[in-house]
């Protein structure tokens, strides 16, 4: 399995505070991304980034930040979190056209589930 | 982003070949159809990538017509642990997610 790792696994907050996600990876791919996924709505992009300090928009991208200092970290962050950011959250990576011979194969961490009260 | 659209739920029984297919009326040229598998509580998991024709490996076949607009997911002789959630997506170094399948295997 790919090297991934996210923090924290479960986190319950209250509508109003920050909310910082991370997730680690231990393959150097280039390509990180963070998705969210609800009932009814499958997985939805949020951020992803395509190097340190390259980052852009998802399809869901209001109301979340990202940044990545270095290769293998990327944060996800609700400057105020609200309710309907109560979801669950996946961190994947890829390396198209580098390492992997599918292109747009993503691996997959194991989620973060936030709740936001 | 192009969109993928599949149906909700299939059921299936042991031993029978599923085939699920993904409308991506929309899809652009340097656009892959990749699949995923996701049991609960986890992480989606690649099965399968193509960009048209048909594709093959130790667990599925995908067929993707000269048009691009569909694609089928082909499980052969399901078992009860193929029971999962099937993501249709569309991409290349960002992908879209369809809403997913959710087959259901039963004795």
């Amino acid at each position: 399995d790919a090297g991934i790792t996210q923090s924290p696994r479960h986190k319950v907050t209250e509508t109003g505070t920050p909310v910082t996600l991370r997730c680690h990876q231990t393959e150097n791919h280039r390509y990180m991304y963070w998705y969210r996924q609800d009932p009814g709505h499958g997985l939805r992009l949020i951020h992803y980034s395509y190097g340190v300090k390259d980052t852009d928009k998802g399809e869901v991208s209001d109301g979340y930040s990202v940044s990545r200092s270095k290769t293998e970290d990327f944060l996800l962050t609700l400057e105020s979190a609200t309710s309907s950011q109560t979801s669950v959250y996946f961190c994947a990576i890829s390396d198209p056209g580098g390492q992997l011979a599918n292109t747009g194969e993503l691996f997959f961490g194991e989620g973060s589930r936030l709740t936001v009260l | 982003l192009a969109k993928t659209t599949q149906p909700i739920s299939m059921d299936s029984y042991e031993g029978q070949e599923v085939n699920i297919t993904c409308s991506h009326n929309n899809i652009a040229t340097n656009d892959y159809i990749t699949w995923y598998q996701q049991f609960p509580s986890q992480g989606p998991r690649f099965i399968i990538q193509g960009y048209k024709t048909k594709v093959t490996n130790e667990v599925a076949s995908l067929f993707i017509p000269a048009d691009r607009k569909s694609s089928t997911l082909s499980l052969p002789r399901v078992s009860l642990s193929d029971t999962a959630v099937y993501y249709c997506c569309s991409g290349y170094s960002t992908l879209t997610f369809g809403k997913g399948t959710m087959l259901l295997v039963s004795p």
